[in-house]
């Protein structure tokens, strides 16, 4: 079964601060790879997605995420964070499950804080 | 706002009772599926449905099922209620058919709390 992990439970970054928030799955044939963020009393919506091409995948509000296929990896990025950049942010990954379908799983997520 | 919206934002029930709750999709979307977030957890695929077919399930047992109607909105009913079915319910609405890639619109979840 395909599972994805996120490292950092919590993470807190003063304003300006570069971020990067690891993420690994476990899956040995083609995934699709997504960042989803959930703001304050907000509903949970796609940062960016990969699934072919560029490895390196920009999406909204100056987020990037690189997709490293022989470390498993698709580290959430962003140069300079701002206060409104507090959410929780969770990878995912979609693989075909057999029958027509895709599964899609969800790491834990991690909550950013960043202090003004 | 994501035009997924569903019913009741919070409900209350004991064990073994059973309970349905409602998805009203993106207008246009024609698949859909749900998720369950425990406390603390990202959320686990429980199922979808594509053109009122289920199309896919996570790993999760028959007293979890559901409906899509014509209109493509769903719902997520479980039998047999047990205090680990404690979680927030997520319904996720998609344009595309399935194909792995394709772009999740959230609601705000059902909060569903078993005493």
């Amino acid at each position: 079964a395909q599972s994805v992990s996120q490292h950092n439970h919590h993470v807190i970054l003063s304003e300006a601060a570069s971020l990067e928030l690891g993420c690994n799955y476990s899956y040995g044939g083609t995934v699709n790879l997504f960042w989803y963020v959930q703001y304050p009393g907000q509903h949970l919506q796609l940062l960016l997605k990969y699934f072919s091409g560029d490895p390196l995948v920009k999406g909204i509000k100056g987020f990037e995420a690189e997709f490293i296929k022989s470390k498993f990896s698709f580290n959430l990025r962003k140069p300079s964070v701002q206060w409104s950049d507090t959410a929780e942010y969770f990878c995912a990954a979609s693989a075909y499950s057999g029958a027509g379908s895709y599964q899609l799983t969800f790491g834990k997520g991690t909550k950013l804080s960043v202090i003004p | 706002e994501t035009g997924v919206t569903q019913s009741p934002t919070h409900l209350i029930k004991t064990r073994g009772q059973q309970v349905t709750l409602r998805c009203s999709s993106q207008s246009g979307h024609n698949t859909v599926s749900w998720y369950q977030q425990a406390l603390g957890q990202g959320p686990q695929f429980i199922f979808q449905y594509y053109r009122e077919e289920e199309n896919g399930r996570g790993n999760f047992p028959p007293r979890f099922s559901g409906l899509q109607f014509p209109n493509y909105s769903s719902e997520l009913n479980v039998n047999a209620l047990e205090l680990d079915d404690s979680a927030l319910y997520l319904c996720a609405s998609s344009l595309d058919s399935p194909g792995g890639n394709e772009k999740l619109f959230f609601g705000s979840g059902t909060q569903l709390s078993v005493l």
